[in-house]
C-alpha cells in the first residue's frame, strides 16, 4: 500500500538557521509529490509540487524540495528560516496521476518550532 | 485562492445529533474532497466526488455520508454524531492537469460532546 512517512514529529530550529524536513514515500511508480504548510488555526497552503522534469523544485516563501528517486524521498529545505515559518508542514503523494480515483496520501506532519 | 468556502466554521453539537457541513466552490471544479484532520494522523480522506451525484468512499467513510446535487456544493453529513468525530474537517478541490493539485478550504472545527 502507498504510504508517506515524515519521520520527525517536531523540529526546533534557530531563526536564521537552515532547515530540512524529511519525507519518504512508498509507491510503485513516480508519483506526484507535494508539500503543504499549515499555520495555526489555518487551512493548508501549497508550498511546492513535483510531477516531472527537474528534480529540484522551487516553491513559495523561499522553500525548495528535491526529489530523489533512488531514496524515495522528497525533502523540503530552506536556507534561512524566519519566525513566521513556524507552522506544521505536510508532505503528500498523489496517485494515480490523472486518474478519476486520484487521491492524495498524507504524511502525519512535522511541526516546526523556531527559537529566537 | 481557489474560491472555496466552508460553513459553519465552528460547531459544537451533542452525541447522537445529525450534523451537515457545507463546502462551496465558485470555480466549477469537477472533483471535490472531504478530509478530517486529527493530531498525529495528517489528513484522512472521508469521501470524494467526481461530478454531480457521483461520489465514492475514502479511507475513513464509516459514519459519514455525502451529497452533491450541484457542481458548486459538496455536503458532508454525520448521521448521528459521536465523540470520535470531533475533528477539523477540510474540503478540497482538485485543480487542473497536469499536476492535479488540491486546494483547500479554511476548515470547520467540529466538537461533539
Amino acid at each position: 500500500a502507498q504510504s508517506v512517512t515524515q519521520p520527525d514529529i517536531h523540529i526546533t530550529v534557530s531563526e536564521g538557521a537552515s532547515l530540512e524536513l524529511r519525507c519518504n514515500y512508498s509507491y510503485g511508480a513516480t508519483p506526484y509529490l507535494f508539500w503543504y504548510v499549515q499555520s495555526p488555526g489555518q487551512g493548508l497552503q501549497l508550498l511546492l509540487k513535483y510531477f516531472s522534469g527537474d528534480t529540484l523544485v522551487q516553491g513559495i516563501k523561499g522553500f525548495e524540495a528535491e526529489f530523489k528517486r533512488s531514496q524515495s524521498s522528497f525533502n523540503l529545505r530552506k536556507p534561512s528560516v524566519h519566525w513566521s515559518d513556524a507552522a506544521e508542514y505536510f508532505c503528500a503523494v498523489g496517485h494515480p496521476p490523472g486518474d478519476s480515483n486520484y487521491q492524495l496520501i498524507w504524511g502525519a506532519g512535522t511541526k516546526l518550532i523556531i527559537k529566537p | 485562492d481557489a474560491g472555496i468556502t466552508q460553513s459553519p466554521r465552528h460547531k459544537v453539537t451533542e452525541t447522537g445529533t445529525p450534523v451537515t457541513l457545507r463546502c462551496h466552490q465558485t470555480e466549477n471544479h469537477r472533483y471535490m474532497y472531504w478530509y478530517r484532520q486529527d493530531p498525529g494522523h495528517g489528513l484522512r480522506l472521508i469521501h470524494y466526488s467526481y461530478g454531480v451525484k457521483d461520489t465514492d468512499k475514502g479511507e475513513v467513510s464509516d459514519g459519514y455520508s455525502v451529497s452533491r446535487s450541484k457542481t458548486e456544493d459538496f455536503l458532508l453529513t454525520l448521521e448521528s454524531a459521536t465523540s470520535s468525530q470531533t475533528s477539523v474537517y477540510f474540503c478540497a478541490i482538485r485543480g487542473v492537469r497536469p499536476t492535479d493539485t488540491q486546494y483547500f478550504g479554511p476548515g470547520t472545527r467540529l466538537t461533539v460532546l
